[in-house]
């Protein structure tokens, strides 16, 4: 059976204190590892694809990596702006999307 | 490009009632799958719907159903509302050949007395 498992459940960092989101992933033939950030009471934001091991996209202070088995974003230099939950998802058969259970990221000012 | 539109944004409904929500996708994307959202459960996959056809579902019971139209609209219906049924349902929109990025609506929020 897929599954997706994330860590840490919530992050809280200091504004400038760069950190990473982990996401572990058991699929029986992945065909794209996908990053989404939620903001409360709205729908999931598209922030990546991955697609094979070695691969990695930037956006902004984002960056995702992904490995045979694991992938992780990577925060660096996090503003306040950025505090939302992430979520990751693998894609198996056909369209269907297998969530985790999200990382709430806090960040302070 | 206009996004994705998912109306009714929220419903009370009671025990017992049945609801219908709808979904527009992105113009040109011809797949519309449905999801749940509940703060014990996560994100789960209901239903995927590829040119007015299902073409993928998940472990839901059958009075959560759907279907699509020729513009690639789709609604979900659910009937015979339970408590656990409340929660976030989101629709999202991809061109649905291979792999591709999916783009999710803003959500209904569906509350059951």
């Amino acid at each position: 059976e897929d599954q997706v498992t994330q860590s840490p459940e919530a992050l809280r960092l200091q504004e400038g204190e760069s950190s990473s989101l982990n996401c572990s992933y058991t699929v029986s033939g992945l065909r794209g590892l996908f990053w989404y950030r939620q903001d409360p009471g709205k729908g999931p934001e598209f922030l990546f694809t991955l697609y094979s091991a070695g691969e990695e996209k930037e956006k902004e202070r984002l960056k995702a990596t992904l490995t045979k088995k694991e992938s992780f974003l990577h925060i660096t230099a996090p503003k306040p702006e950025d505090s939302a939950t992430y979520l990751c998802a693998v894609q198996a058969g056909g369209n269907k999307l297998v969530f985790g259970a999200g990382t709430i990221l806090r960040v302070k000012s | 490009k206009a996004g994705v539109t998912q109306t009714p944004r929220y419903l009370i409904k009671t025990r017992g009632q049945q609801v219908t929500l709808s979904c527009s996708p992105i113009s040109g994307h011809r797949s519309v799958s449905w999801y749940q959202q509940t703060p014990g459960q996560g994100l789960q996959f209901l239903f995927e719907y590829f040119s007015e056809t299902q073409r993928n579902k998940g472990n839901f019971p059958g009075r959560f159903s759907g279907r699509q139209f020729s513009n690639s609209r789709s609604e979900m219906n659910v009937s015979t509302l339970e408590l656990g049924d409340s929660a976030l349902y989101l629709c999202a929109s991809s061109t649905g050949q291979g792999e591709g990025e999916q783009f999710f609506g803003p959500g209904t929020r569906l509350t059951v007395l």
